[in-house]
Formats: structure tokens, sequence, C-alpha cells
């Protein structure tokens, strides 16, 4: 059974950093792009980035783009988001999400609160 | 960027209810759309691939229809379980992908 935990979210000031972590399991992570999409309170999902299966094609969504970096480590079947420079509305629920040419399987989230 | 407008908002309805959600894209997306439901304090899950092709593991009662701008997903007789916000995406614009902005299906 597929399985994605995400883990590293809580609350930081604004300006401050977080590093994120999802745990892929119950399939060849190496054989999978992936992505990250955030969802704030009350609101919809919005796409934040993506990573090739080998990690060589990164792309990013403009509010993040500069202050955030996906990586993944296929051996350690894991996906990163290194997210600096924090503002309150990046307050959301972060989601990891495998991509089959869509989301088809997605993890529980972990939630980053940003304070101002 | 590829605008996606859901309507309604807010749908009200009782099981055993037939549902039609609406999905719009600002320019065409060919057939490169799916639909997702989330429920309270749930991942969203893939319903619809494609604008036309069940999921793994989904019900008969979904289906979806569609390609260029305009979209539907159908529930054909609404369970309980079905009552959720309902999400559409498209990924015509790969990789940067946009989602709808939700239609929440409520028990009537």
């Amino acid at each position: 059974e597929v399985h994605l935990e995400e883990s590293g979210g809580g609350l930081v000031q604004s300006g401050g950093s977080l590093r994120l972590s999802c745990a892929a399991s119950g399939f060849t992570f190496s054989n999978y792009e992936m992505n990250w999409v955030r969802q704030a309170p009350g609101k919809g999902l919005e796409w934040l980035s993506y990573i090739s299966k080998s990690g060589s094609s990164i792309y990013y969504a403009d509010s993040v783009k500069g202050r955030f970096t996906i990586s993944r480590d296929n051996a350690k079947n894991s996906l990163y988001l290194q997210m600096n420079s924090l503002r309150a509305e990046d307050t959301a629920v972060y989601y990891c999400a495998r991509e089959y040419w869509y989301f088809d399987n997605w993890g529980q989230g972990t939630l980053v609160t940003v304070s101002s | 960027e590829i605008v996606l407008t859901q309507s309604p908002a807010t749908l009200s309805l009782s099981p055993g209810e037939r549902a039609t959600l609406s999905c719009r894209a600002s320019q065409s997306v060919s057939s490169y759309l799916a639909w997702y439901q989330q429920k309270p304090g749930q991942a969203p899950r893939l319903l619809i691939h494609d604008a036309s092709n069940r999921a793994t593991g989904i019900p008969a009662r979904f289906s979806g229809s569609g390609s260029g701008t305009d979209f539907t997903l159908t529930i054909s007789s609404l369970e309980p379980e079905d009552f959720a916000v309902y999400y559409c995406q498209q990924r015509n614009n790969w990789p940067k992908v946009t989602f709808g902005q939700g239609t929440r299906l409520e028990i009537k």
C-alpha cells in the first residue's frame, strides 16, 4: 500500500526557515515524480513545486520561487522542502503528492504556521 | 496561468439525488483535467483523470465529461460519504498545474 507521511511542520516566525520531509513507502520511490502542494486554512489547493524521478528537473510556483527548495533522496525514499524567508501567507497545510500524470497519492499533510 | 472556475460554490442536495458540478477553464486544457474529493481533515483523493477516466477504486456513480474549457463531474446517486469538497485540476500547462477554488457539496 502506498504511504506518504509528511513531517517537519510547526510554528515559525516571519522570516524564519523550516524543512519539511515526506517519507514514502509501499512503492518504488525512485520511479515516480513528486510534488509539494499546500492549502491555506479554509482555502483551496496550490501547487508549489515539482521534482523529477532523478531530481534533475525541478520547477516552482512563482509564489515560492527563490525562497523554497525541493529535493529528494531516493536511497532514503524521502522528499524534502526547504522553506526560507517564510511569510504569514505561507501558513498552510503542506502535502507531498506522488505524480503519475496526476496526483494519485497524497500524504496527510503537515501544518506550517508563520507568525508575524 | 490557466484559471479554473468551479460552480456552484456550494451545492445542497439530499442522499440519493444526482449531483452535477462544473469546472470552466480560462483557455483550452484539452482533456487534461482531473477531479479530486477532499473530506474535512483529510488529503485530497483523485477521482477522475483525463476528464472522464475513473481512478482506481472509485465507484461507478462518479463520472466525468467534457473537453476544451467546459467540464462536468456527475455523481449519479449521492451516498452519505460523498458530501465533501470537490476540486478540479488542469495539467495542460504542466508543470504549473492549477486547481479550481472548489465546490462544497453539503447535505440538504
